[in-house]
């Protein structure tokens, strides 16, 4: 298994609060990536990274800010959650123009 | 626009048969192609990917597909099925010279393998 840990595995928070999730690789990849997944929508980007300080929006980017200072690390922060983004978070690494490899998921649910 | 439909939500199939999940895309330029499986509260593992080459690519646990460029087609496929074989599966599309973002995903298929 690539090596990528996304930490907290479950939290709950309440509507109006910050949260962050937090993904580290060993792997040094260059591309890190942020999704979610909700039931009848597969995976959708939230935002992705090319390297430290690069990021890029994707699909469903609004209400959501990241954060890439180390290579290691990506950061996914809700400024202000809502009960919308109550999901399943996962992130993902890539070496290359090819596959990603993906964390075990963070669930976040917003009461 | 890329995009990706997987043609069946749910596809139930009893132990030892045989299983299609259908794939289709579309796209303007050339794409990479890529089947992931997802167990019960478990991330997403890579079944296979076709990147270039032979059209018939195989993957882990016994899992094959076929790009079909013609009908825009990436269907997977497994000969017989067993229990443990109960997951969801998303089929995903990136353009070939895209931006690292760009990994599109269908919405999923079930399948459920029954005794």
């Amino acid at each position: 298994d690539a090596g990528i840990t996304q930490s907290p595995r479950h939290k709950v928070t309440e509507t109006g609060t910050p949260v962050t999730l937090r993904c580290h690789q060993t792997e040094n990849h260059r591309y890190m990536y942020w999704y979610r997944q909700d039931p009848g929508h597969g995976l959708r980007l939230i935002h992705y990274s090319y390297g430290v300080k690069d990021t890029d929006k994707g699909e469903v980017s609004d209400g959501y800010s990241v954060s890439r200072s180390k290579t290691e690390d990506f950061l996914l922060t809700l400024e202000s959650a809502t009960s919308s983004q109550t999901s399943v978070y996962f992130c993902a690494i890539s070496g290359g123009p090819y596959e990603q490899y993906f964390g075990p998921g963070t669930r976040l649910t917003v009461t | 626009a890329q995009s990706v439909t997987q043609l069946d939500s749910q596809v139930p199939v009893f132990e030892e048969a045989p299983v299609e999940l259908r794939c289709n895309y579309s796209s303007s330029v050339s794409v990479y192609l890529f089947w992931y499986v997802q167990y019960p509260n478990q991330g997403l593992q890579l079944l296979l990917k076709y990147l270039s080459g032979s059209t018939l690519v195989k993957g882990i646990n016994g899992f094959e597909a076929e790009f079909n460029k013609s009908q825009t087609s990436f269907h997977l496929r497994k000969p017989s099925v067993h229990i443990s074989d109960t997951a969801e599966s998303f089929c995903a599309v990136s353009e070939y010279g895209g931006s690292q973002g760009n990994l599109i995903f269908g919405k999923g298929t079930k399948l459920s393998v029954k005794p």
